[in-house]
Order: structure tokens, then C-alpha cells, then sequence
């Protein structure tokens, strides 16, 4: 099946710094999504990004849509204590009946004082 | 509005054992999935449902059986566990299947197979 690609699998950083991970895949997707888990909780649709090329922002995230459709960015700014968790990405096709997700392997994102 | 509500929230099984896990949604969403999520490698679709009466396999379906009957419900059956079965699912439900929607995940169930 499709597989993506999430880089890096795991981040400690300092409250304040940024933040910048990626998924790359080796097929096309229509739909780029970025999630976050939180412990103990299903994912939560952070961004959703429809058309190659897109940045768009949502508070201290942004993401973009890669040009040629098989990649895509998350990057946080100024972290926060709360942004702890498992950040996924997912790529969305169109089978002709349904919508399928495809999701990354996920970054886990520790937020140190 | 409960969103999409999960239970139990964590069972333990025998090998050999069969259970079903609950999945339901109170926002009248036609697309429902359930998806596995194992260390380090991402949610993986299991099966999926366009609406009432209608499903399909996702990536990962052996061992696996859904059934659509209403709207609002879509468990998942495990017939016969296995060890290979532990992991936390998660069952997620959109709104319609043309174009995008956000899909909407439940809290997740952990099951251990022993």
C-alpha cells in the first residue's frame, strides 16, 4: 500500500523554539492533513491543505502543500508546553466510492521547560 | 452531541476469544471507518462504510468484521483474537464521502490479546 514518510520520528525541545517536521510519499494525494494526539485520545484535525502549493496557517502552525503533490511541512512556532503529543500526517485520495486516509508514522514532540 | 463515543475503553482477551467493539456517532455522519494504531507506524484504515448497509475493506480487514445496519452505529468483530490483534482502534466518522470533511475520531479502545 501507500506508504508515507514522517521525519523526525521524535523531537525534544526548548519552550519558545520552533518547530519544523515533514512527510514525504511516493504517491500523489488530493488532500494533505496534519493531526495531533494527545495522550490517551484519538487525533484532532489540525490543518487541512487542498491544493499543491497551499500555505495556510492556523495560529502558531503552519503547513504547506508540496508543488509537486507528493509532500508536505507542518512547521510550530514559539512552542508551548501543550503542544506535547504525536503530530501525524495524512494524505487523502479519491477512490471513486469513498475518501481514504493515508497516515504518517507520526513525530513525537516533547516540550521541555 | 457526544461526537463519536467508544467502548469499552480497554478489554483484555484471550487468544481465541471474539468480542465486538462499539462504535457510535450522534452526528448523523453518512462515512464511518475504524482504523489500528500500532508503535511506530501510524493509523491504518481496517474497514469502512459510505452509509447504511454498505462496507468495505480498508488496508488491513483479516481477521476483521463490520456491519452497518444504521446510521448512528458500526462495531467492529474480532472472531477469533489473536495476539497479533493487540493495539488501540479507533473508529472515526465524517460527513460525506465527496471531497473532504473532517473526519471526527472517537477516544480509541487498547485491547491486549494474550
Amino acid at each position: 500500500g501507500q506508504q508515507l514518510n514522517q521525519s523526525p520520528q521524535s523531537m525534544f525541545i526548548q519552550e519558545g523554539e520552533d518547530v519544523s517536521m515533514n512527510c514525504t510519499s511516493s504517491s500523489i494525494f488530493n488532500t494533505w492533513l496534519w493531526y495531533k494526539q494527545d495522550p490517551g485520545e484519538g487525533p484532532v484535525l489540525l490543518i487541512a491543505l487542498y491544493k499543491a502549493g497551499e500555505l495556510t496557517s492556523n495560529g502558531r502552525l503552519t503547513a504547506q502543500f508540496g508543488i509537486t503533490r507528493k509532500d508536505s511541512f507542518l512547521n510550530i512556532s514559539a512552542s508551548i508546553p501543550s503542544d506535547v503529543g504525536i503530530y501525524f500526517c495524512a494524505g487523502l485520495t479519491n477512490t471513486g466510492t469513498a475518501s481514504k486516509l493515508t497516515f504518517g508514522t507520526g513525530t513525537r514532540l516533547q516540550v521541555t521547560l | 452531541n457526544a461526537g463519536v463515543t467508544q467502548t469499552p475503553k480497554f478489554q483484555v482477551l484471550k487468544t481465541g476469544q471474539s468480542m465486538t467493539l462499539q462504535c457510535a456517532q450522534d452526528m448523523n455522519h453518512e462515512y464511518m471507518s475504524w482504523y489500528r494504531q500500532d508503535p511506530g507506524m501510524g493509523l491504518r484504515l481496517i474497514h469502512y462504510s459510505v452509509g447504511a448497509g454498505i462496507t468495505d475493506q480498508g488496508e488491513v480487514p483479516n481477521g476483521y468484521n463490520v456491519s452497518r445496519s444504521t446510521t448512528e452505529d458500526f462495531p467492529l468483530r474480532l472472531l477469533s483474537a489473536a495476539p497479533s490483534q493487540t493495539s488501540v482502534y479507533f473508529c472515526a466518522s465524517t460527513l460525506s464521502t465527496s471531497g473532504y470533511n473532517e473526519q471526527f475520531f472517537g477516544p480509541g479502545t487498547r485491547l491486549t490479546v494474550l
